[in-house]
Parts: structure tokens; C-alpha cells; sequence
């Protein structure tokens, strides 16, 4: 239990494209995902938290506009990255949660975005 | 920032136990001890969490000090798939994860 899908996996655009990637739980509902970005041979950083229904809260230095976060059901949150440059070149993976005492973050397999 | 401290790199041969420390001193009283892996170019897989006491589950074993401040996770047979980053993260278990640098675990054959 507890799977999550990204899709796609991987994605190439051209500069000044727009690029929309999907998280989805698949086996139970997520009031709460994240999105993460990791460059190469760095940790993960944690881009935004995104509540359905509600408008996403996004860390510090995280451009709102730029990176525009749906989650519009409990098991579907969607990412797009607007304008897409090469230093957006990246690594994406989103999480969900299921709320408890101590709940577990389970996350996606991830997308590797090249814009070109 | 992260509140923990790893080894950045260690190497296990396959088949012997991976003893993996992390420091958390600064740990709050509300937070739990998270273990998560990385495997190259996948997302982070949970393994194991704790609050006080050790746990233990199919994947490894966790053991937190008595007064918290650092733990271990336990791989108890290695093996070359388990090569990976792995992180050590504390959380009260309702904000989003914070990801330090993680120990880069390296099983010889």
C-alpha cells in the first residue's frame, strides 16, 4: 500500500515552454503533498506543500508564479513548471501524506526535467 | 536546516550488518527519528521511524539512545541493492520533511 506515481518520468522541452508533471496517490487519499527539487549530487529541497483545495505555501525563494501547483483531489496534485529554463534542469519528486500520530510522507519515483 | 548529523559516506561488505549513526542533540521532546533511503535517480523510500523506543520492521532496526539525542539504523545483512543515500530526519510528524545530506552507503561485494 501507500504508492505514489509521478508521471511523466522524464521530460524534455524547449526554453520557454511550459511543462506540467502529476503526482498521484494511488491507494488512499492525500490531503497533503509535497513537491521537492534535487539537483545532482545535492539533498532534496522542498519547493511547496500543497493542501487540496487550498492554495499551495511555498518555502522561501520558491517563485509562486513560476512553479504553479494544482492539487484540485484527494490523490491528485499537479506541478507546472511555466516558462521552463535550462537552470530549471531538475529532478522533481512529490510525496503524500496519510495524517495520523506520526504519519509517513511516501514519495513518488520522481521526473527528470531537461529544458533545453 | 536539518537538525541531524551523518557520516557523509560508508562502505559495508555484503552480507555483514550496516550500522549507520546519526546525531540529533538538539531533538524535541514531540519529535520522531525518520529514516529514509534514496536509491540513484529514484525518490526517498521510507524504511523506519521511532519515537522513544527501538523498532524494527522487515527492512532494519532502530535504535535511539536513552536520552535521545542519536540513534542507529541497522541493516542487518547487506546487500548490493541497499546500496544508497540514506537520511536520518526529525520531525513531529506533521510539518513537511527537511533532507540534510544523508550517509552514502556502499555495500562491496
Amino acid at each position: 500500500g501507500a504508492v505514489v506515481s509521478q508521471h511523466p518520468s522524464w521530460v524534455i522541452c524547449k526554453s520557454g515552454t511550459s511543462v506540467k508533471i502529476e503526482c498521484r496517490s494511488l491507494d488512499f487519499q492525500a490531503t497533503t503533498m509535497f513537491w521537492y527539487r534535487q539537483f545532482p549530487k545535492q539533498s532534496l529541497m522542498l519547493m511547496a506543500t500543497s493542501n487540496e483545495g487550498s492554495k499551495a505555501t511555498y518555502e522561501q525563494g520558491v517563485e509562486k508564479d513560476k512553479f504553479l501547483i494544482n492539487h484540485a483531489s484527494l490523490t491528485l496534485s499537479t506541478l507546472t513548471v511555466t516558462s521552463a529554463h535550462p537552470e530549471d534542469s531538475s529532478f522533481y519528486i512529490c510525496s503524500a501524506s496519510l495524517q495520523g500520530a506520526s504519519y509517513e510522507q511516501y514519495f513518488g519515483p520522481g521526473t527528470r526535467l531537461t529544458v533545453t | 536546516d536539518a537538525k541531524t548529523t551523518q557520516p557523509p559516506s560508508m562502505d559495508c561488505a555484503e552480507g555483514r550488518a550496516a550500522n549507520l549513526p546519526c546525531n540529533h542533540s538538539t531533538i524535541s521532546g514531540n519529535e520522531y527519528v525518520y529514516w529514509y533511503r534514496q536509491i540513484h535517480s529514484q525518490g526517498p523510500q521510507y524504511i523506519i521511524h521511532g519515537l522513544k523506543n527501538n523498532e524494527t520492521n522487515e527492512m532494519a532496526s532502530l535504535i535511539i539512545t536513552e536520552d535521545r539525542k542519536s540513534s542507529t539504523l541497522i541493516l542487518p545483512h547487506a546487500t548490493l541493492r541497499d546500496t544508497a543515500v540514506y537520511y536520518c530526519i526529525v520531525n513531529p510528524g506533521n510539518t513537511p520533511l527537511v533532507f540534510g545530506k544523508g550517509t552514502r552507503l556502499s555495500v562491496i561485494a
